[in-house]
């Protein structure tokens, strides 16, 4: 079967970095996702690799190794706001997005 | 209105009820979605529409039936709902099932309770 693993919950500091883990098995890869969802608001995107490597927006950045079916995303400078789920998403083989259950991420002053 | 839109964003409903859930997106996309948020849960992906057609039913109850009009309106009818389908109905849009860096575009969700 196909499955999407992230840590349910994370705590950080205010100003600190925070590295949340995601690693899949899928049937077939056609990119990676990643998605900031606040409580009681709409998904949205942040981030998306197809190749190897670390891609950088701003304070966030997300990593893939595909021969690990591995990727993170890193956030730094963290601030309050950053508290939110952090879902991770695989597009397999037919081009359907496969999602984790997301990582609840708790930023404390 | 911009981006993707949803009405009611709260619903509660008993089992012998039938209502519908509206979805509009205004960003000129071909593809729209139906998931299925419950707490703890990854997405559950229920209904695809590219370009009006359903390409996608992933073994989703008869209880929900969806709708596509047109490409920029989706609905989802619901009739006969169980207590374990209470949950936050998302709807998504995107420029259509391809590759490359297609993100879905989520609207706000409906929170439907049922009773």
């Amino acid at each position: 079967g196909q499955n999407i693993d992230q840590p349910t919950e994370m705590t950080a500091t205010e100003g600190a970095i925070v590295q949340i883990n995601c690693t899949y098995q899928t049937s077939g890869f056609n990119g990676l996702f990643w998605y900031q969802q606040h409580a009681g608001e709409a998904p949205t995107f942040l981030s998306y690799n197809v190749l190897d490597g670390l891609e950088e927006k701003g304070r966030f950045s997300s990593f893939l190794s595909r021969s690990k079916g591995y990727s993170y995303l890193l956030l730094k400078e963290l601030q309050m706001k950053d508290s939110a789920s952090y879902l991770c998403a695989v597009r397999d083989s037919n081009y359907q997005l496969i999602w984790g259950a997301g990582t609840k991420l708790i930023i404390k002053p | 209105e911009t981006g993707v839109t949803q009405t009611p964003r709260h619903l509660v409903m008993g089992m012998t009820n039938k209502k519908s859930l509206k979805c509009e997106q205004h960003l000129g996309h071909n593809a729209m979605y139906w998931y299925k948020q419950s707490a703890k849960k990854p997405l559950e992906l229920m209904f695809v529409y590219n370009f009006k057609e359903q390409t996608e039913n992933n073994s989703v109850p008869s209880r929900f039936s969806p709708e596509c009009p047109n490409s920029s309106h989706l609905f989802l009818h619901l009739h006969t709902l169980q207590p374990e389908d209470s949950a936050l109905y998302l709807c998504a849009s995107s420029q259509g099932e391809i590759s490359g860096e297609v993100e879905q575009y989520f609207g706000p969700g409906t929170r439907l309770t049922v009773t």
